[in-house]
């Protein structure tokens, strides 16, 4: 499998501009997972989905952000409109609980600088 | 509230040593992973250990859920260790909500 494969790897746009992050899990994978990670923050939580359905998004940051999982192969990230203050890395993560070991595997990340 | 601290912070080793690093996490936990995130801002998973011990390679983990930390071990350290080093637990039950650490910073030299 190519892993988790994450688009664009680097957008600049201008604040006001809607931006659109995109990630496909790897196959067979039933969790996806996105992430934001900045300097002051680290790591953080937006929302998962589980079997394409959104189950906590708890930490998306405000309504300027929306996530979608049309199907198991595809999910969005949605900034409308974007501000400087969203500048970070979004990492889109994936990973099969069957075993009952949620282990995830992230993919490269999406670099989002806004001006 | 729901915490996750390493350490150390940051951390400088010539190549060959050996180090410990810690997390300590502040409730009981279904879900621990720690994760090594290279120059490059590559996260990978290391181990999926919500107790007892594991080793990979150079690399071994334990988990001491009673207790309530978690210790990543690495031996014979190589230039290519160097990164940032996450420990992420989750709280909720679900097994999927992962809360990361602030990392442990690690630096390999010549």
């Amino acid at each position: 499998d190519a892993g988790v494969i994450q688009s664009p790897r680097h957008e600049v746009t201008e604040m006001g501009q809607e931006v659109t992050l995109r990630c496909k899990p790897i196959s067979g994978h039933d969790y996806l997972f996105w992430y934001r990670q900045t300097m002051m923050r680290g790591l953080e939580l937006l929302i998962y989905f589980n079997n394409n359905v959104p189950i906590d998004d708890s930490g998306m940051p405000e309504d300027r952000f929306s996530a979608k999982m049309p199907n198991a192969s595809f999910s969005t990230l949605k900034i409308q409109p974007s501000e400087p203050r969203d500048s970070a890395v979004y990492f889109c993560a994936s990973s099969f609980m069957g075993t009952g070991a949620n282990v995830l595997t992230f993919g490269a990340g999406s670099r989002l600088t806004v001006l | 509230g729901i915490q996750v601290e390493q350490s150390p912070p940051d951390l400088i080793l010539q190549e060959g040593a050996n180090s410990t690093l810690r997390c300590n996490f502040s409730d009981s936990v279904n879900n621990l992973q720690w994760f090594h995130q290279n120059p490059w801002g590559q996260l990978i998973n290391l181990f999926y250990i919500p107790s007892g011990t594991k080793q990979n390679g150079r690399l071994s983990a334990t988990t001491v859920a009673t207790e309530r930390y978690s210790l990543l071990y690495i031996s014979s350290s190589q230039t290519t260790d160097s990164g940032v080093y996450f420990c992420a637990v989750d709280f909720t039950g679900t097994a999927s909500k992962l809360t990361f650490g602030t990392g442990t910073r690690l630096q390999v030299t010549l």
